[in-house]
Parts: structure tokens; sequence; C-alpha cells
């Protein structure tokens, strides 16, 4: 079975612009998170999709913003970049089918997409 | 909000030897998992091992155990028989949902020969 892929794998932006990563889960899994990682605020949680809605996003300003479709894959937003948005972005599937336990079920990831912003 | 704390930065094991990675975690839910995943130089996330709250049994996995104590809030990894493949960064979750999982900051385990 294909793991989660992502692309781009590395990107180069300036500042101002928008980019717009990609990330196809597991087949089967229906959710889809997304993290952002980097060295001083380590692994962030940025958003998490389920059958195309967003059950939950974490501390992150609108500029950062998700999709899902209908074959569960997901895409990410960044409006306006600035320089701090320079990180690696991680993107994991999970069979997670309900919100709540008492079953809880890992996340796969990708190898995610680093983010240069100059 | 949940917060996980892995209060090792680093950690330096010999081969072949057992090494313990500290995690406590602060949450007001009754049910939820917790995880631990390697991070090599590569980048990408490898999951270990999964403890859900009500599982009265530590997990194991191969070389992974998971120390769990429910009462201290603490879900520490130990990693039996260290290789030098081991060397990698290592993160402790937890969600309380399925759709909301956090990370501890990370320890750095180096193996040494």
């Amino acid at each position: 079975k294909a793991g989660v892929t992502q692309t781009p794998r590395y990107l180069i932006k300036t500042r101002g612009q928008q980019v717009t990563l990609s990330c196809s889960p597991i087949s089967g899994h229906r959710s889809v998170s997304w993290y952002q990682q980097t060295p001083g605020q380590g692994l962030q949680f940025l958003f998490e999709y389920f059958s195309e809605t967003q059950r939950n996003k974490g501390n992150f300003p609108g500029r950062f913003s998700g999709r899902q479709f209908s074959n569960s894959r997901s895409e990410m937003n960044v409006s306006t970049l600035e320089l701090g948005d320079s990180a690696l972005y991680l993107c994991a599937s999970s069979l997670s089918i309900v919100s709540g336990g008492p079953s809880f079920h890992e996340q796969y990831f990708g190898p995610g997409t680093r983010l240069t912003v100059t | 909000a949940q917060k996980i704390t892995q209060t090792q930065p680093g950690m330096f094991v010999q081969e072949k030897e057992a090494v313990t990675l500290d995690c406590t975690y602060d949450t007001s839910d009754q049910s939820y998992g917790l995880f631990w995943y390697k991070q090599p130089s590569s980048g990408e996330m490898i999951f270990l091992i999964y403890q859900g709250s009500y599982d009265e049994q530590n997990a194991t996995e191969g070389r992974y155990s998971l120390n769990f104590q429910k009462a201290r809030k603490s879900a520490n990894l130990v990693i039996s028989a260290s290789q030098l493949g081991d060397s990698a960064m290592y993160f402790c979750a937890m969600t309380p949902n399925n759709n909301d999982m956090r990370f501890g900051a990370g320890t750095r385990l180096t193996v040494k020969p």
C-alpha cells in the first residue's frame, strides 16, 4: 500500500506570495492532518480534515487555510507569506472514523514539504 | 487544551544498552491516546507505539515499550538494546479525540558505538 505523499518536496517563495501544498493520504484513510515544524516552535498542529470537513484547527492566523476533496486528498494554502512561515510542513493521514475514544488511531506521515520564504 | 512535556532535549546511550525517554502530559480528558514517533535526520515521522488511556497493560512493540503511569500522567518510552540506527528525534504525542494530536518538543537520542 502506498504511503502518504506530499508535493512539492521543496519550495522557495518570496514574502507576500502565496503557496499551495498538496497531500495524498494512504488509500482508505479519510482523516488528514497538517503540521508545521520549525526548530523554534517544534511540531505545531494546523488543522485536521475528515470527509471534506475541518474538524479541528490549531492556533494559526487566517492566512493558513486548507481543504479536503472527495477523494480525501488535501491541500493547504498560505497566503501573504512571511519569513516566519519557513518550515517543514507535514501531512499525516489516519483511519480515524469517529471523533473521540475509546480507540485512537496512529497517524502516518508524509515526507513533508520544506518551504523557504525569502 | 492538552500539553505534552518532554524534559530531555538530548540523551546519549551506549549501543546495546536500554534507554528511557520521558514524557508527561496534562489533560482533563478521561479518554485519550498516547503515541511515540521517531524522526530520523531524513525528516519523515515514523510511528513507533500506541497506548490507550484505558489499556491496563503497557504497550510493547519489538524493542519499544511504553511505561504508562496514568496517575502520574506519564508515558515514558523504553528502547531496549539500542542500535546505531535508533539515533533520531523522538516525539511523544497525545490526542483525546482522533482529530487533534499534539506533540511534545522532542528528545534527540544519540546512540554511541
